[in-house]
C-alpha cells in the first residue's frame, strides 16, 4: 500500500518563484489536509478538504491556494514564494466518520523540505 | 479558538525511566484527543487517542486519560527504551487538528 505519497522531497526556490506540492492517497479518503511544521511551532493547518470540490482554509493559510478536482489527489501551490515559506510541508489524509469528525487516525506523508532563498 | 499547550522539551531519560509528557488543551465542545509520534525523517504517525472524558488510550506501552476536570491528557509510559526516541505530539480536534508544539524525548542506554 503506497499511503500518502508527497512529492517532491526536497525543493530549494528563489524568492518569487512558484511551484506545486504534490499529494497523491490511494486510501479512497475523504478528508485531506496540508500542515507546514516550523521549529517550536509545531504543526500548523495550511488548507484542508472533506472532499471532492471542497476546500477550506485552516490557520495560516495566506501565501497557499488548493484544489480537490478529485478525491485523490490535493496539491498545495505556493504563488509566489517567500523566504517566511521555509518549511517543511505535510500532507495527510483521513476518512470521515459518520457524524462527519474525522476517523480515528490520520494518514501522514513523508513531507517535503522546501527551502525559499 | 481550540489550542494544545505541551510540556516543554527536550526530554533526555535514561532506558527503563518513567515518563510523563503533559498536555492541556482549552476548547469549545467535546474534541477527541491524540498523541502522535515522529521518528526522525518521517511524517507523524498516531499512537493513542481518546473519543470522550475519561476514556484511557493506549498503546505500545503508553497511556494517556482524557481528563474534562483538568483538561489535561498526559502521556505515560512505565519504562521507555531507546526505541522511544522521537518527538511526540498532542492534538484535538474533529473535522481539523489542532497539534501542540511538540516535545523532542532522547532515551539513552
Amino acid at each position: 500500500n503506497a499511503g500518502v505519497t508527497q512529492t517532491p522531497k526536497f525543493q530549494v526556490l528563489k524568492t518569487g518563484q512558484s511551484m506545486t506540492l504534490q499529494c497523491a492517497q490511494d486510501m479512497n479518503h475523504e478528508y485531506m489536509s496540508w500542515y507546514r511544521q516550523d521549529p517550536g511551532m509545531g504543526l500548523r493547518l495550511i488548507h484542508y478538504s472533506v472532499g471532492a470540490g471542497i476546500t477550506d482554509q485552516g490557520e495560516v493559510p495566506n501565501g497557499y491556494n488548493v484544489s480537490r478536482s478529485t478525491t485523490e489527489d490535493f496539491p498545495l501551490r505556493l504563488l509566489s514564494a517567500a523566504p517566511s515559506q521555509t518549511s517543511v510541508y505535510f500532507c495527510a489524509s483521513s476518512r470521515r466518520d459518520p457524524t462527519g469528525g474525522i476517523d480515528e487516525k490520520l494518514f501522514f506523508g513523508s513531507g517535503t523540505q522546501l527551502s525559499v532563498l | 479558538g481550540d489550542s494544545v499547550t505541551q510540556m516543554e522539551g527536550p526530554v533526555t531519560l535514561s532506558e527503563e525511566a518513567f515518563l510523563t509528557i503533559n498536555c492541556t488543551y482549552t476548547a469549545t465542545g467535546y474534541p477527541s484527543l491524540f498523541w502522535y509520534v515522529q521518528y526522525p525523517g518521517e511524517g507523524l504517525q498516531l499512537l493513542l487517542k481518546a473519543t470522550k472524558a475519561d476514556d484511557k488510550g493506549s498503546n505500545k506501552g503508553f497511556e494517556a486519560t482524557y481528563r474534562k476536570e483538568t483538561t489535561s491528557f498526559h502521556l505515560e509510559k512505565g519504562s521507555v527504551q531507546v526505541s522511544d526516541s522521537a518527538v511526540y505530539f498532542c492534538a484535538l480536534g474533529n473535522e481539523k487538528l489542532t497539534f501542540g508544539t511538540g516535545t523532542r524525548l532522547t532515551i539513552i542506554p
